[in-house]
């Protein structure tokens, strides 16, 4: 079965600081991965993903994300925190060659940016 | 740039009422699904469906029943609804499973008083 665990429920970063929100997955077989954004009151939004090609993926808002068999972590990254950046960020990990096609999501990171 | 569109955005109900989620997706999508969403839980998902006609249970899917009568519309539907039915409801699409995100509708916030 696949498994999505995000460490740390609530992260707080001072602007211009780095953000750093964990994710680890539990996989059976090579697994696609998602990290999806989340703003008040508004429904998810996909950041980035992994589908088995650079191990190094790029997203929007300045956000990327390290995919490393070996720790079966999916960490997500920006250098320099933004207010804009405050919201809940979600790992998402899905099944290659599954027939039901949903994304195991974890139970999220709220991010909070102080001035 | 509809995308994926929830009706109603808000509700409120009183206990052993009955409703209906409407999720309609302007993608040609095959695949529909409904989570909800609860605080600490993250997103689960309810029912699913792979294409017009047809639908699945996901993880918690008691309580709910779904139908798939158009390609574009995909129903949730709670009978008698309960106070452990109270959350936000997302109704998210893909085109094809081969390394295809979900795209999400803004939610639907129900409260079973």
């Amino acid at each position: 079965a696949q498994s999505v665990t995000q460490l740390g429920s609530h992260v707080s970063v001072s602007e211009g600081a780095l953000v750093l929100l964990r994710c680890n997955y539990s996989s059976s077989v090579p697994p696609y991965l998602f990290w999806y954004v989340q703003y008040p009151n508004q429904g998810l939004q996909l950041l980035l993903k992994y589908t088995s090609a650079a191990t190094l993926v790029k997203g929007i808002n300045g956000f990327e994300a390290e995919f490393k068999k070996s720790e079966t972590s999916f960490h997500l990254t920006k250098p320099s925190a933004h207010m804009s950046d405050a919201a809940e960020y979600f790992c998402a990990v899905s099944r290659s060659g599954g027939s039901q096609g949903n994304l195991i999501f974890g139970k999220g990171t709220k991010l909070s940016v102080k001035p | 740039n509809a995308g994926v569109t929830q009706t109603p955005k808000f509700r409120v109900l009183k206990t052993g009422q009955s409703m209906t989620l409407l999720c309609a997706q302007d993608m040609n999508h095959e695949y529909m699904y409904w989570y909800r969403q609860d605080p600490g839980m993250g997103l689960r998902l309810i029912h699913y469906s792979v294409g017009e006609g047809t639908t699945a249970k996901g993880e918690v899917p008691d309580g709910y029943n779904v139908s798939r009568l158009k390609k574009q519309n995909f129903l949730l539907g709670l009978e008698s609804a309960a106070p452990s039915q109270t959350s936000v409801y997302f109704c998210a699409s893909r085109g094809g499973l081969q390394t295809g995100e979900l795209f999400f509708g803004e939610g639907s916030r129900l409260t079973v008083l």
